[in-house]
């Protein structure tokens, strides 16, 4: 079975500041890894996702993560954070095969202040 | 463009009550799952349907059922509901033969049972 760790609950960070959110994932098999972007009252949308290849992915609004197999972790970065990006952050991975299921941590709470 | 539309957006039901969350999808996909999502604990997995014509129990499929009444709609029903089914459920759908696991939400249902 898969499993997946956020390790911080929440993330206070000053605006223009870097942030990063930590995600730590267990499987005893290849999965396939995401972060999704919650922003308040609405669903959650795709940020960017690591399939194959390179290790270093970009998404949408200047975030990126890379996946680390030895330490079986994906770590969501940005280097200059806005006030808009204040929002609740899920890392999810799914396997091959599984009729695409996502399983999700707990979420991070970004709160990026003036 | 609408994606995935849920309804109905909020609920308030009494302890017995029954009551179904609909969801359709105009995107043309395959796959369907329904998620409940609750404070610190992250979204867990209802139900899925792979594919019209199948569904499959998630995580947390006690107190639930589900009709997947064509490729389209993917509803999820509470026989008797429950104090402990207060939550804020989401409804999602997928291409899964790209088996990639990208998912694509609908804004949520809110329910509170009483």
């Amino acid at each position: 079975a898969q499993s997946v760790t956020q390790l911080d609950s929440q993330v206070p960070v000053f605006e223009e500041a870097p942030v990063e959110l930590r995600c730590n994932y267990s499987s005893s098999v290849s999965v396939y890894l995401f972060w999704y972007v919650q922003y308040p009252n609405q669903g959650l949308q795709l940020l960017l996702k690591y399939l194959s290849g390179s290790t270093l992915v970009k998404g949408i609004n200047g975030f990126e993560a890379e996946f680390n197999k030895s330490q079986t972790s994906f770590h969501l970065r940005k280097p200059s954070v806005h006030i808009s990006d204040t929002a609740e952050y899920f890392c999810a991975v799914s396997v091959y095969n599984q009729g695409g299921k996502l399983i999700f941590g707990q979420g991070t709470e970004l709160s990026v202040k003036p | 463009n609408a994606g995935v539309t849920q309804t109905p957006k909020f609920q308030v039901l009494k302890t017995g009550q029954s009551m179904t969350l609909q969801c359709a999808q105009d995107m043309n996909h395959n796959s369907m799952y329904w998620y409940r999502q609750d404070p610190g604990m992250g979204l867990r997995l209802i139900y899925y349907s792979a594919s019209e014509g199948t569904t499959d129990k998630g995580e947390v499929p006690n107190g639930y059922n589900v009709s997947r009444l064509n490729k389209r709609e993917f509803s999820l029903r509470l026989e008797s509901a429950a104090p402990s089914q207060t939550s804020v459920y989401f409804c999602a759908s997928s291409i899964l033969s790209a088996n990639t696991g990208e998912l694509f939400f609908g804004e949520g249902s809110r329910l509170t049972v009483l």
